[in-house]
């Protein structure tokens, strides 16, 4: 049972345009979520967060939302750049002794 | 801050042998934590330490599967016998608190 789920496996995205990232999830427990990015053969590297009394940070070009009405939140980078070409996770926390819970990734592609 | 360190990077190893991987976290976080990743997954977790305490465990994919931390420092993650559904990318994570987690390179096990 998947309770977090990323349902696009790979997103195509021009260069300077704005990447949209979705992430579900099903578990009404997790009260903290974070944005993972990760290259081939790299451990993942922590791009942003945010705890569920919030619905919105944002850090440079990176912004997350959370609705947790829908229990949905969604990574936005603007503009997007080249660089920006990796597998991106989300993942949710309960707290307690529990490690993270991953989604699958998407693979956020951009085009010179 | 050197990040968190995985020895080995790669590891091949005929089925039924025994493995163990070393992971050395950024020297002033408590909190240690093992994932795995297959193909086309998030990383999945495995087990947690709070200073030289296991306090989650019960995510080990079999009795196979160990773990130790017995200084607060370093952890190594030990699989008995093993198989050749253990091939995976072995991940160790550190955190300062329930925040952001930092990854290391992994550990790549291939059992032949």
């Amino acid at each position: 049972d998947q309770q977090v789920k990323q349902n696009s496996p790979s997103l195509s995205v021009q260069e300077g345009r704005i990447s949209i990232l979705n992430c579900d999830y099903t578990n009404s427990m997790f009260d903290y979520f974070l944005w993972y990015k990760k290259y081939p053969a790299e451990g993942p590297t922590f791009l942003i967060s945010i705890s569920s009394i919030k619905d919105k940070n944002e850090d440079g070009r990176f912004t997350v939302f959370l609705n947790k009405s829908a229990k949905h939140l969604s990574l936005h980078i603007v503009p997007s750049q080249p660089g920006d070409s990796a597998v991106y996770f989300c993942a949710a926390s309960k707290g307690g002794a529990d490690g993270l819970t991953f989604g699958k990734g998407t693979h956020l592609i951009i085009q010179p | 801050d050197t990040g968190v360190s995985q020895d080995p990077r790669h590891k091949i190893t005929k089925r039924g042998q025994n493995v163990t991987f070393r992971c050395d976290p950024i020297s002033e976080h408590n909190r240690l934590y093992w994932y795995r990743q297959t193909l086309g997954q998030g990383p999945e977790f495995l087990t947690y330490f709070q200073n030289e305490a296991q306090l989650e465990k019960s995510r080990l994919l079999s009795d196979r599967f160990s773990a130790e931390r017995p200084k607060g420092s370093f952890s190594t993650l030990e699989i008995q016998r093993t198989e050749q559904g253990d091939s995976a990318m072995y991940l160790c994570a550190s955190s300062a608190d329930r925040g952001r987690s930092f990854f290391g390179q992994g550990t790549r096990l291939t059992v032949v």
